[in-house]
């Protein structure tokens, strides 16, 4: 059960579109449809902010978007603003009642 | 509003055990639509899923922690715990509890609760 793979870093300008992507596996990413996407401020917990892949909580912007083709998922973020910059952190149902998470990605907004 | 909070001790010696407790406000955790678990983040690191369980018990962990990890569930304290044995410096981490549904997503968290290995 290894890491799924993230990005360090990406970076986009206020207005800016941006993708941060999330690579995994066949036995994970590939076989459910069970990716969830968190943003996390420094020193706070993780905010759940898309999951099952592509849906979004109640209370998230509109602006986040989440997809999936085969192993790798990716979350985009629409119309860059300066709160957006923080870790995102993907993660995947891995079978066997287990999840893994991704390595984290840290956006900034130039 | 259902909230999570994480209590226990912020400086462990190294070969013991850390032990953490998560209390559940503002609902039950017998609630039978939901899983609770424990998440950890080494300083300036990424997140490890460390393993969860049903208020009835059955409990399931990451392969890489099962040999010394322990979850446990008290109904009547709405409470559920997190046992880690046998600790060194790289179990130093923020630890989060949790709560997720059947399609594994976790949806609510606790502020997280710092915990340092050291003698």
């Amino acid at each position: 059960q290894s890491a799924l793979t993230q990005p360090a870093s990406v970076s986009g300008s206020p207005g800016q579109s941006i993708t941060i992507s999330c690579t995994g596996t066949s036995s994970d990413i590939g076989s459910y449809n069970l990716v969830s996407w968190y943003q996390q401020n420094p020193g706070k917990a993780p905010k759940l902010m898309i999951y099952e892949d592509s849906q979004r909580p109640s209370g998230v912007s509109n602006r986040f978007s989440g997809s999936k083709s085969g192993n790798t998922a990716s979350l985009t973020i629409s119309g860059l603003q300066a709160e957006d910059e923080a870790d995102y952190y993907c993660c995947s149902y891995a079978g066997s009642n287990s999840v893994v998470f991704g390595g984290g990605t840290k956006l900034t907004v130039l | 509003q259902l909230q999570l909070q994480e209590s226990g001790p912020g400086l462990v010696k190294p070969s013991e055990t850390l032990s953490l407790t998560c209390t559940v406000s503002g609902g039950s955790i017998s609630d039978n639509s939901y899983y609770w678990a424990w998440i950890r983040q080494p300083p300036g690191k990424g997140l490890e899923w460390i393993g969860n369980s049903y208020y009835s018990g059955n409990t399931y962990y990451n392969p890489s922690l099962k040999s010394r990890v322990a979850i446990s569930v008290d109904t009547s304290k709405n409470q559920f715990s997190l046992n880690l044995r046998s600790v060194t410096a790289a179990d130093t981490a923020v630890y989060y509890c949790a709560r997720h549904g059947f399609y594994w997503y976790f949806d609510l968290w606790g502020r997280g609760t710092l915990v340092t290995v050291s003698s």
